[in-house]
């Protein structure tokens, strides 16, 4: 159980263009989702955090109009990365959370962006 | 987020128990410690989560001392399909992970 399924899991695109990244809670529903960026050799950061149906909260430095988060219903998140630039090329991770007290994160198994 | 600091690497061999330490002193009365890895280019999987009891399950065990301050992550079994970053996180409420450089565990056959 408890299974997160992540898509598309790579994708290339070119500069300029914008990019939709799925992430889907299978067999259960979650109250909320996180994305996590994450740069080769280097440690997953928490970009964004997102309950369904409000607006999500952003990390520090992280542009909310750059990356477009929609948690539209408990088992679906979207982030768009819009006006994708090559520095934008990086692992994206979601996980999402199931609303019981202490129970943990659920991640998917990420996309490859890169940005030509 | 109560600071947690693992060593940057480990070595273990095939076949034996594989113990990663990870140091909460921070820690608050009613935080749980989480264990989660990641295998390269995978998503992080998680393992075990704690609160001051030990805790066993298929994957491994984890070990609290007494006072909370610090952990053991045992695989007891390692594979070389264990090998890994392993990340040991604290989190400030329930489900806001944050990740830090986790401990790079590598099997040896």
């Amino acid at each position: 159980g408890a299974v997160v399924s992540q898509h598309p899991s790579w994708v290339i695109c070119k500069s300029g263009t914008s990019v939709k990244i799925e992430c889907r809670s299978l067999d259960f529903q979650a109250t909320t989702m996180f994305w996590y960026r994450q740069f080769p050799k280097q440690s997953l950061m928490l970009m964004a955090t997102s309950n369904e149906g409000s607006k999500a909260t952003y990390e520090q430095g992280v542009e909310k109009d750059k990356f477009l988060i929609n948690h539209a219903s408990l088992t679906l998140s979207t982030l768009t990365v819009t006006s994708a630039h090559p520095e934008d090329s990086s692992f994206y991770i979601c996980s999402a959370y199931p609303g019981l007290d202490n129970s943990p994160l659920h991640f998917g198994n990420g996309t490859r962006l890169t940005v030509t | 987020d109560a600071k947690t600091t693992q060593p940057p690497s480990m070595d273990c061999a095939e076949g034996r128990a594989a113990n990663l330490p990870c140091n909460h002193s921070t820690i608050s009365g009613n935080e749980y410690v989480y264990w989660y890895r990641q295998i390269h280019s995978q998503g992080p999987q998680y393992i075990i989560h704690g609160l001051k009891n030990n805790e066993t399950n298929e994957m491994a065990s984890l070990i609290i001392t007494e006072d909370r301050k610090s952990s053991t992550l045992i695989l007891p079994h390692a594979t070389l399909r264990d090998t890994a970053v392993y990340y040991c996180i604290v989190p400030r409420y329930n489900n806001d992970m944050r990740f830090g450089a986790g401990t790079r565990l590598t099997v040896k056959p």
